[in-house]
């Protein structure tokens, strides 16, 4: 079955203990995404990755980062987590060429106390 | 700043009514704009998109109308159902490069029976 699989899917931490969460996608696609979504403001694209070693900052990078080191994984990084990190995340991959469809993952709910 | 405008925040429909979500845009370098639907736990999930070549694309239920003047876009659900109760998000893109989605907001639909 083609997915995109997140985890963990809910997470309870505390300000300044770096966490990761993982995303693996088994479709072969070339584009990743991680979104996070927060109420009243919709998705809103962290970093994405063209390729492997190859990633960008999307609208609202600051306090995470990626590595995208194998095709199919693309893990979101908080080194030092901050309650305005409190949100829903979401990774999302598709095809690279022309508007393709974005598969997102179920979501990591992600609590910053 | 945010790319894609979407209202209404919240919406409630009769079941059989006609649900009606509305997008506006300003990047008119944008060319593709797909809608979204998210369930409760769930990713969103691509719904129906449309190029601006054309003015309006139906599948099943579902239509969008495009108005390139205006840069605006809608979804229009035909007899609401309340399978159809989900959160719809419009978003918009420029095909060539990264071709990154912009979202809006999001409307949150409930369809009563």
């Amino acid at each position: 079955e083609a997915q995109v699989t997140q985890n963990p899917r809910y997470l309870i931490t505390v300000t300044g203990k770096k966490l990761t969460v993982t995303c693996s996608q088994n479709m072969n696609h070339e584009y990743m995404s991680w979104y996070r979504q927060d109420p009243g403001l919709g998705l809103r694209q962290i970093y994405y990755s063209m390729n492997v070693e190859v990633t960008d900052k999307g609208d609202v990078p600051e306090g995470y980062k990626v590595s995208r080191k194998e095709k199919r994984n693309f893990p979101l990084i908080l080194e030092s987590p901050s309650p305005n990190q409190t949100s829903l995340y979401f990774c999302a991959s598709r095809e690279k060429r022309g508007a393709g469809e974005l598969f997102f993952g179920e979501g990591s709910r992600l609590t910053v106390l | 700043q945010q790319q894609v405008k979407q209202s209404p925040q919240s919406l409630i429909v009769q079941k059989g009514g006609i649900s009606i979500i509305n997008c506006a845009y300003e990047n008119t370098a944008f060319d593709y704009f797909p809608w979204y639907q998210q369930f409760p736990g769930k990713g969103p999930a691509l719904l129906i998109a449309i190029r601006p070549d054309v003015s309006e694309k139906k599948e099943g239920r579902f239509t969008i109308s495009f108005n390139k003047s205006a840069k605006q876009f809608s979804l229009h659900i035909m007899d609401s159902q309340p399978g159809d109760s989900a959160t719809y998000f419009c978003a918009a893109s420029i095909r060539t490069g990264a071709n990154n989605l912009f979202f809006g907001t999001g409307t949150r639909l409930t369809v009563i029976p």
